[in-house]
């Protein structure tokens, strides 16, 4: 399968702690991209990170691709309740075809 | 502008009814996508326009039909669906294809009894 996968499945962390998940691929790819889900509503593009890119941030989170090992984390430091959701790795394969992975649902104990 | 609006954001149809889920974007994206996604799991990819031409099909059954009447607009034609067919579709929009970020719509949740 293309599909990325994701550990951990479920992650639950106390606010203010770090929260760390792994998305790894088989497939090549051009860029790779994080998104957030909140409750069942529509996915909010987080961060994007080129194939030729290593590590990348934006704000709370940090993104890291090590491409020789097809794999991908996403960091996000000093946790919030309202981090409370689903976070989806999303492989872009080339043209307009964006496959997902299985996703880490994330709660953070207030 | 930054919304992509999806309408209904709940339907519940029979079997036999016709429905039609309406996406609308004004970023000035030329490309739009349609995916389901059941729960607990991925959106999967259902549907891509670019220019307003049909890109990728993935296979979908023809109980579902898209269509993008311009390139603001979107819908996808529902009939004769299955229990099975239940769950949450989403619509999205993009500059370009992949390596640029997509717009998601809060989706319709769709129940088929």
């Amino acid at each position: 399968s293309q599909q990325g996968e994701e550990d951990p499945q479920a992650l639950s962390i106390q606010e203010g702690e770090n929260a760390t998940m792994n998305c790894s691929y088989k497939t090549s790819i051009n860029n790779l991209q994080w998104y957030r889900q909140n409750s069942g509503r529509g996915l909010v593009h987080l961060i994007l990170i080129r194939s030729n890119e290593r590590e990348k941030h934006s704000g709370r989170l940090r993104v890291t691709l090590d491409t020789s090992k097809k794999s991908s984390s996403l960091l996000i430091t000093a946790s919030r309740a309202a981090d409370t959701a689903s976070y989806f790795c999303a492989l872009d394969t080339g043209g307009f075809k964006t496959i997902f992975g299985a996703g880490t649902r994330l709660f953070v104990k207030a | 502008d930054t919304e992509v609006t999806q309408t209904p954001k709940h339907l519940v149809m029979g079997m036999t009814n016709k429905k039609s889920l309406k996406c609308e974007q004004h970023m000035g994206h030329r490309a739009m996508y349609w995916y389901k996604q059941k729960a607990k799991k991925p959106p999967e990819l259902m549907f891509v326009y670019s220019y307003e031409k049909l890109s990728i099909n993935e296979s979908v059954p023809s109980r579902f039909s898209p269509e993008c009447p311009n390139s603001s607009l979107l819908n996808l034609h529902l009939h004769a669906l299955q229990p099975e067919d239940s769950a949450l579709y989403l619509c999205a929009s993009s500059q370009e294809g992949t390596g640029t970020e997509a717009f998601f719509g809060q989706g319709t949740r769709l129940t088929v009894v």
